[in-house]
């Protein structure tokens, strides 16, 4: 079981440039998400997917774009990097625990993007 | 806006003390309070959650304390050990839903 995996770990881009960060579970979990770390402010939310064929938008989802079309694979697109971008990217896959009534998130090791 | 406000940034423990980290919210929607524990170069995972429910909850050294007035609760980690040295957030999500905010994170260093 490898959980979550990302790739690539660590990736440069030029301003304008595109590429897509992948993102993959085996735990057949229906929800995924990707957040952005950034210092002192946390993680947060830029889109979510409730299973194949759906996603929405989270609290930062300007520049990227996601589709979601299996289970397994949840990629996130830059449209046109920007320095803005420069971040720390994790995807999360989360299922429902009944007896917390809530979703886990279960997280991947992160992609570092640094965009010049 | 930040909807959950973490404090403090960074904090130093002494080996066998107790470390205190807090979180305020303000959208009383909220039902759902976890912590995650988040090691250098890896992913956050997840250790320990609360629902509004109750006002505290322990699972070993690591305890949520929960003021549902003061839209408020807490992360005590008694007996704090070296390998507790890592960066923690606090978040919040409403519903069974997968929206979760989180806070700034709080570095913790526990020296030996």
């Amino acid at each position: 079981n490898a959980g979550v995996t990302q790739t690539p770990k660590f990736q440069v881009l030029k301003t304008g440039q595109s590429m897509t960060l992948q993102c993959a579970q085996d735990m057949n979990h229906e929800y995924m998400s990707w957040y952005r770390q950034d210092p002192g402010m946390g993680l947060r939310l830029i889109h979510y997917s409730v299973g194949a064929g759906i996603t929405d938008q989270g609290e930062v989802p300007n520049g990227y774009n996601v589709s979601r079309s299996t289970t397994e694979d949840f990629p996130l697109r830059l449209l046109s990097a920007a320095p803005s971008q420069t971040s720390v990217y994790f995807c999360a896959s989360s299922y429902s625990n009944w007896g917390l009534g809530a979703n886990v998130l279960t997280f991947g090791a992160g992609s570092r993007l640094t965009v010049l | 806006q930040q909807q959950v406000k973490q404090s403090p940034q960074s904090l130093i423990v002494q080996k066998g003390g107790i470390s205190i980290i807090n979180c305020a919210y303000e959208n009383t929607a909220f039902d759902y309070f976890p912590w995650y524990q988040q090691f250098p170069g890896k992913g956050p995972a997840l250790l320990i959650a609360i629902r509004p429910d109750v006002s505290e909850k322990k699972e070993g050294r690591f305890t949520i304390s929960f003021n549902k007035s003061a839209k408020q609760f807490s992360l005590h980690i008694m007996d704090s050990q070296p390998g507790d040295s890592a960066t923690y957030f606090c978040a919040a999500s409403k519903g069974n839903f997968n929206k979760f905010y989180f806070g700034s994170g709080t570095k913790l260093n526990v020296k030996p």
